[in-house]
């Protein structure tokens, strides 16, 4: 399956800052990335999907705003939690459309606000 | 939309077999598959199955009824390394997967 690298594994913000989470696809060209957030105990949610060279997509109930994602190129897709707060510490996850069957995912990105 | 349902927990002893149903409603349906997570990492894929039958794949393996919409995931010979969340998904026309709520499996020594 295709190689995700994803950072950083975790990070630790202060409420009303913003982070940004990287998603680069080592070993083929990635149009499009699913970005999931995962809060625990619970199971995936797809929050949006980005395309490479367009806007992205976003699942109801997402604020686009809160949740800027950027596609530049077809190895990278970045996620940016603009003014976080301790509501959005959760587990993010991206995945890039497979070539065949079997979805990959990124490593993941804890975030923790504070 | 998309709903799956599973199992919340199961729990086995080293070297039993343990069946994961998963039944799902769908607006459009392009396969199941599942996926194993442990706790901290990301998930990672097992098994497929777009037509009717059994997929096998070493200790695991799969099995889809469409026409029931339902599959199961079976784990074979467990481990306590199997112990770890286990989710299925159907994905949609537009290759957006839709996850069950999750099955967490215990293997007991």
């Amino acid at each position: 399956g295709a190689v995700v690298s994803q950072h950083p594994s975790r990070v630790i913000c202060k409420s009303g800052t913003s982070v940004k989470i990287e998603c680069r696809s080592l070993d083929f060209q990635a149009t499009t990335m699913f970005w999931y957030r995962q809060f625990p105990k619970q199971s995936l949610m797809l929050m949006a999907t980005s395309n490479e060279g367009s806007k992205a997509t976003y699942e109801q109930g997402v604020e686009k705003d809160k949740f800027l994602i950027n596609h530049a190129s077809l190895t990278l897709s970045t996620l940016t939690v603009t003014s976080a707060h301790p509501e959005d510490s959760s587990f993010y996850i991206c995945s890039p459309q497979p070539q065949s069957y079997g979805y990959t995912f990124g490593s993941g990105t804890r975030l923790t606000v504070v | 939309g998309q709903s799956l349902e599973q199992p919340s927990e199961v729990t086995a002893v080293e070297g039993a077999i343990v069946q994961i149903n998963c039944t799902y409603q769908t607006s459009g349906f392009y396969g199941l598959s599942w996926y194993q997570q442990h706790d901290g990492g990301a998930p990672t894929f097992l098994s497929y199955n777009a037509l009717d039958g059994l997929e096998e794949t070493g200790r695991f393996s799969s099995f889809l009824s469409r026409s029931d919409s339902y599959g199961y995931l079976l784990l074979q010979e467990l481990q306590m390394k199997d112990s770890a969340s286990y989710f299925c998904a159907v994905r949609d026309l537009d290759y957006k997967l839709s996850f069950g709520a999750g099955t967490t499996v215990t293997v007991r020594a």
